[in-house]
């Protein structure tokens, strides 16, 4: 089985400046990776993904996440956030191999961009 | 095109209705499911259509009747549903190849009076 811990909740963060969204998993076999956004009101966008490879993974809107295999961390970054990507973030992990269903996600952190 | 359509956008219904949500994608996709996503939590799972077959139910009350007509299609069925199932109930559906990785429609927020 596997899990995911978001470590943060909530992260504020001023507009233009960095963020990081920190995520962890726990999983005895090997995982592809999801980062999902989802903007109020609405359903899971798919911002990025890894699947293997080389593990700086860049995705949609200008963010990116370094999987870090001997840490089990995926983390989530923008080097300059704006207003609209105040949003809650999902990770999620699946199990590799033949077309796993099951997406365990962590309980989501809330980004709030502040002008 | 990466789209997932659901309807209604948003329902009303007593608990003595049967009234039922709707889900279509076009992408040629072979797995499709339905999750309940109550607000300020994750999504949990409810059921997976795999080739219009069902391959999971996460120990869904009857009330939640699942349909898929289709590859394309996917329904809901609801009826004698309880204020407690209030919820935005999100589709998704996945290629069943590679990752795997699920597209998810903009839901149906469900309130249950």
């Amino acid at each position: 089985a596997q899990s995911v811990t978001q470590l943060d909740s909530q992260v504020p963060v001023f507009e233009e400046a960095p963020v990081e969204l920190r995520c962890n998993y726990s999983s005895s076999v090997s995982v592809y990776l999801f980062w999902y956004v989802q903007y109020p009101n609405q359903g899971l966008q798919l911002l990025l993904k890894y699947l293997s490879g080389s593990t700086l993974v860049k995705g949609i809107n200008g963010f990116e996440a370094e999987f870090n295999k001997s840490q089990t961390s995926f983390h989530l970054r923008k080097p300059s956030v704006h207003i609209s990507d105040t949003a809650e973030y999902f990770c999620a992990v699946s199990e590799s191999g033949a077309g796993s269903y099951q997406l365990t996600f962590g309980k989501g952190t809330k980004l709030s961009v502040i002008p | 095109d990466t789209e997932v359509t659901q309807t209604p956008k948003h329902l009303v219904m007593g608990m003595t209705n049967k009234k039922s949500l709707k889900c279509e994608q076009h992408m040629g996709h072979r797995a499709m499911y339905w999750y309940k996503q109550k607000a300020k939590k994750p999504p949990e799972l409810m059921f997976v259509y795999s080739y219009e077959k069902l391959s999971i139910n996460e120990s869904v009350p009857s009330r939640f009747s699942p349909e898929c007509p289709n590859s394309s299609l996917l329904n809901l069925h609801l009826h004698a549903l309880q204020p407690e199932d209030s919820a935005l109930y999100l589709c998704a559906s996945s290629s069943r190849q590679g990752a795997n990785e699920q597209y998810f429609g903009p839901g149906t927020r469900l309130t249950v009076t």
